[in-house]
């Protein structure tokens, strides 16, 4: 079984500060790991995604994650968070050795960025 | 390119009235098909997946049904909606279930059931 934990129902910052949105995940294999955003009413939009390889990963928007093995960990951060990144952003991961390919999803956290 | 279409985008029925949403994709061929749920603006629960025409595979047991009956065609329906049936519905679709293909949103259907 597959899990996702954002520890944070909302993550407040000021615009221009380092933004960090945090994940943990269990899996029984290797994961594939995701993040996504959702703005108000609309559908969920893809950011960014870690297959293997480098643990940093670079995304849409500024955005950039890292895959800490030990830690289970697939952090979100921006270095200087605009307003207009104020979003709902969900993590989630699926299983490699999962044939169907089901992703599961974190609760979400709220991402306020205030002038 | 490929696309997600799904509607209505809004809908509001009466309790007891039935459900229909639609969803296809355009740009490609046999690909994995999704039915989410977001409750409160929320979480995700997915309702049903797709691997095929005809194949449903059902996640959680509740008021709703999927069929696909076209490749591309995915509908979520209910025959009786209950209150509790109320929610942002969300399709996606996927290349496949190999490798680490993104999953692609549709824009969501919000039904609220009065």
């Amino acid at each position: 079984a597959q899990s996702v934990a954002q520890p944070e129902d909302q993550v407040n910052v000021a615009e221009g500060n380092p933004l960090t949105v945090k994940c943990t995940y269990s899996v029984s294999g290797n994961p594939y790991l995701f993040w996504y955003v959702q703005y108000p009413n609309r559908g969920l939009q893809f950011l960014l995604k870690y297959i293997t390889g480098d643990n940093l990963v670079k995304g849409s928007y500024g955005f950039e994650a890292e895959f800490n093995k030990s830690q289970t960990s697939f952090h979100l951060k921006k270095p200087s968070a605009l307003v207009s990144d104020s979003a709902l952003y969900f993590c989630a991961v699926r299983d490699i050795t999962d044939s169907w390919g089901k992703f599961q999803f974190g609760a979400g956290t709220q991402v306020v960025v205030t002038p | 390119s490929q696309t997600i279409h799904q509607w209505p985008a809004t809908l509001v029925q009466p309790v007891g009235s039935p459900l229909s949403l639609e969803c296809t994709v355009e740009g490609t061929s046999n690909p994995n098909l999704y039915w989410y749920r977001q409750a409160a603006g929320r979480g995700l629960q997915l309702l049903f997946y797709s691997v095929g025409i005809g194949q449903i595979s059902s996640e959680v047991p509740q008021n709703l049904s999927a069929s696909r009956p076209q490749d591309r065609q995915f509908i979520l329906s209910s025959k009786k909606l209950l209150l509790s049936d109320s929610g942002f519905y969300l399709c996606a679709w996927s290349p496949g279930f190999t490798g680490a293909n993104v999953l692609t949103f549709g824009a969501g259907s919000r039904l609220t059931v009065l």
